[in-house]
């Protein structure tokens, strides 16, 4: 059974750009969570989506999104690029929202900002 | 709000050395979960257990074992005879009951180094 893909995996922007990265879940899985991981803050949930609807977010600006098409597959965008937004992004899937189904992460993509 | 604290930021210990790391949580729910997941130099986090806050059962699994004290809010996680292949960073994260989702609140992670 295929894992958690992220697509790009490495990718370098200029500031005041706009990045989409993209994250198709474990077959099956329903729902995909986006995370943040800096040096400084550590991970940090960005946002949760289930059956194509946000389920949760975290506490970053309105400069972060994301959506949920219906195939659970999942995009999330960041416009007006700004150097501390340089991080690892990581999607987490799991097969139904709920703290009690274990979250199976995918490798990442690699955002530099310059 | 939940809170998860691992206060050892980085252990070295050389092959076949037990370790633990530890875990300590916050939370006002009375449901809640607790998981520990590893990060190796690649980037991506493995998912190693999932404890519900109602079972304060302590498993055994290979050569990990975790240890789940409610009265002390701890979450702790041994390795025995640790491998160099263990050499990772690890998290401790919380999720609160399913009102909260999927949303996970990780700790600061434990860099573990075992050396030959």
């Amino acid at each position: 059974k295929a894992g958690v893909t992220q697509t790009p995996r490495y990718l370098i922007k200029t500031r005041g750009q706009q990045v989409t990265l993209s994250c198709s879940p474990i077959s099956g899985h329903r729902s995909v969570s986006w995370y943040q991981q800096t040096p400084g803050q550590g991970l940090q949930f960005l946002f949760e989506y289930f059956s194509e609807t946000q389920r949760n977010k975290g506490n970053f600006p309105g400069r972060f999104s994301g959506r949920q098409f219906s195939n659970s597959r999942s995009e999330m965008n960041v416009s007006t690029l700004e150097l501390g937004d340089s991080a690892l992004y990581l999607c987490a899937s799991s097969l139904v929202t709920g703290g009690n189904y274990e979250q199976y992460f995918g490798p990442g993509t690699r955002l530099t900002v310059t | 709000a939940q809170k998860v604290t691992q206060a050892q930021t980085e252990i070295s210990v050389v092959e076949k050395e037990d370790v633990t790391l530890d875990c300590v949580y916050e939370t006002r729910d009375t449901t809640y979960y607790l998981f520990w997941y590893k990060q190796p130099p690649s980037g991506e986090l493995v998912f190693l257990i999932r404890r519900n806050s109602f079972d304060e059962q302590n498993e055994i699994s290979g050569r990990y074992s975790w240890n789940f004290q409610k009265s002390t809010s701890s979450f702790n996680f041994t390795i025995t005879a640790s491998q160099v292949v263990d050499s990772a960073v690890y998290f401790c994260a919380l999720s609160e009951r399913e009102t909260s989702g999927s949303r996970l609140t990780f700790g600061e992670g434990t860099q573990l180094t075992v050396n030959p």
